[in-house]
């Protein structure tokens, strides 16, 4: 049961345009969802992150929208830059109850490539 | 350096061996994740030990296993190797706040 789904393994941007990557769950006990970003050879660092209690967070040419009645979020990158070519994971995280273990449910992660 | 070692970054080995993978937390963190990133698969969670104590388990084979030490690093132990155990192994580790996780760079594992 994937809780966290991205169901485009893979984007092409060209430099300078705008890329959205796009994130679906299911479980609304969720209480904050966050990107990461992995290069090759290296693990996964983390972007930008959004509190379900807010729609939309920004932070320089990167914004992430919530979309919470229809379970979606989305990573925006404008403008686009060949640097910008990894791997991005959407998480989203279990709140804390009493008893339980705050954790990470990670999509499957989407190729982006921005062309020159 | 994210502040998270993990060591070796490669490890070959045949299969039916057994072979442990360490990974040192970031400062002042006390939980340690574990997971494996199969080809073309998305990060999947192993297990989560805080201050010792193993706090979650997700899908963990009965051949793994892990611990953390006292002094806070983890070791992830797999045993009976298969070829499928083939995968980087990521080690993460996190104060709780809301930028979620620190990864270390992985290790490669191949099961030959």
């Amino acid at each position: 049961d994937q809780q966290v789904k991205q169901n485009s393994p893979s984007l092409s941007v060209q430099e300078g345009r705008i890329s959205i990557l796009n994130c679906d769950y299911t479980n609304s006990m969720f209480d904050y969802f966050l990107w990461y970003k992995k290069y090759p050879a290296e693990g996964p660092t983390f972007l930008i992150s959004i509190s379900s209690i807010k729609d939309k967070n920004e932070d320089g040419r990167f914004t992430v929208f919530l979309n919470k009645s229809a379970k979606h979020l989305s990573l925006h990158i404008v403008p686009s830059q060949p640097g910008d070519s990894a791997v991005y994971f959407c998480a989203a995280r279990t709140p804390l109850f009493s008893g339980s273990a705050r954790q990470l449910t990670f999509g499957s992660g989407t190729q982006l490539t921005v062309l020159p | 350096d994210s502040g998270v070692t993990q060591t070796p970054k490669h490890l070959i080995t045949a299969t039916g061996q057994r072979v442990t993978l360490r990974c040192s937390p970031r400062s002042g963190d006390l939980s340690v994740y574990w997971y494996q990133q199969s080809l073309d698969q998305g990060l999947q969670f192993l297990i989560q030990y805080y201050n010792g104590e193993e706090r979650a388990k997700g899908n963990i084979l009965e051949r793994f296993s892990a611990q953390q030490f006292p002094d806070l690093h983890s070791e992830l132990n797999l045993s009976s190797l298969e070829l499928g155990d083939s995968a980087l192994y990521f080690c993460a580790s996190s104060d709780g706040g809301s930028h979620g996780y620190t990864f270390g760079s992985g290790t490669r594992l191949t099961v030959v």
